[in-house]
């Protein structure tokens, strides 16, 4: 069936540098995407969303791109700092229907 | 504001026992949902329930029911729990408005069926 997927499960970057987490989509019908951040032991906490009519959307040191001749979606984190580490899943709302989660990328900064 | 609560924190089951997994929201949301999260996975919707008096089933609605007791609450009820039910569970809201879509998740109960 349809889904939303990650084109990696852990990410592994140096304090500092800049981080990009990927996600593809299957459904072109899919009007918007929200990135989650789930640390450990937590629920999942909302960092930034984006519509299907817009290609980029920024917020403090995050910014997604959406492609959608491809159905790729990115997550970048600038200047990635040691409380980014966590689990992140993009998720897709189709219609009226509730949302859909990938599996998550793990993102793991070294100091 | 607390957000949305959930009770209890960890839970221990024996096969074909019963529970009662309670969550509540004070942000005067309309929709309420369940989800699971098992290892290495994302999260998989239970149940969902967009208004106060109704509910709808969500990808894997088997071996649970649920009530939406009032705007505040959702509980998610285990009649025969099983192995397969350890999982850590996620109780969230949101406004459910088309120009609103953000879920606020509570903090999850982990429930392990022995």
């Amino acid at each position: 069936g349809e889904s939303v997927g990650l084109h990696l499960p852990t990410l592994s970057v140096q304090e500092g540098d800049n981080s990009i987490i990927n996600c593809a989509y299957s459904n072109s019908a899919s009007d918007y995407f929200i990135w989650y951040k789930q640390e450990s032991g937590k629920g999942p906490q909302f960092i930034i969303d984006i519509r299907s009519n817009m290609d980029k959307r920024q917020g403090q040191r995050v910014t997604v791109l959406l492609n959608k001749t491809v159905k790729h979606l990115s997550l970048q984190i600038a200047a990635t700092q040691p409380g980014d580490s966590a689990v992140y899943f993009c998720a897709e709302i189709r219609g009226n229907t509730p949302l859909v989660f990938g599996k998550g990328t793990r993102l793991s900064v070294i100091a | 504001n607390a957000g949305v609560t959930q009770t209890p924190k960890f839970q221990v089951l024996k096969t074909g026992q019963s529970m009662t997994l309670q969550c509540a929201q004070d942000m005067n949301h309309n929709s309420m949902y369940w989800y699971r999260q098992d290892p290495g996975m994302g999260l998989r919707l239970i149940y969902y329930s967009a208004s106060e008096g109704t509910t709808d089933k969500g990808e894997v609605p088997n071996g649970y029911n649920v009530s939406r007791l009032n705007k505040r609450e959702f509980s998610l009820r285990l009649e025969s729990a099983a192995p397969s039910q350890t999982s850590v569970y996620f109780c969230a809201s949101s406004e459910m408005d088309r120009s609103v879509y953000e879920q606020y998740f509570g903090p999850g109960t982990r429930l392990t069926v022995t």
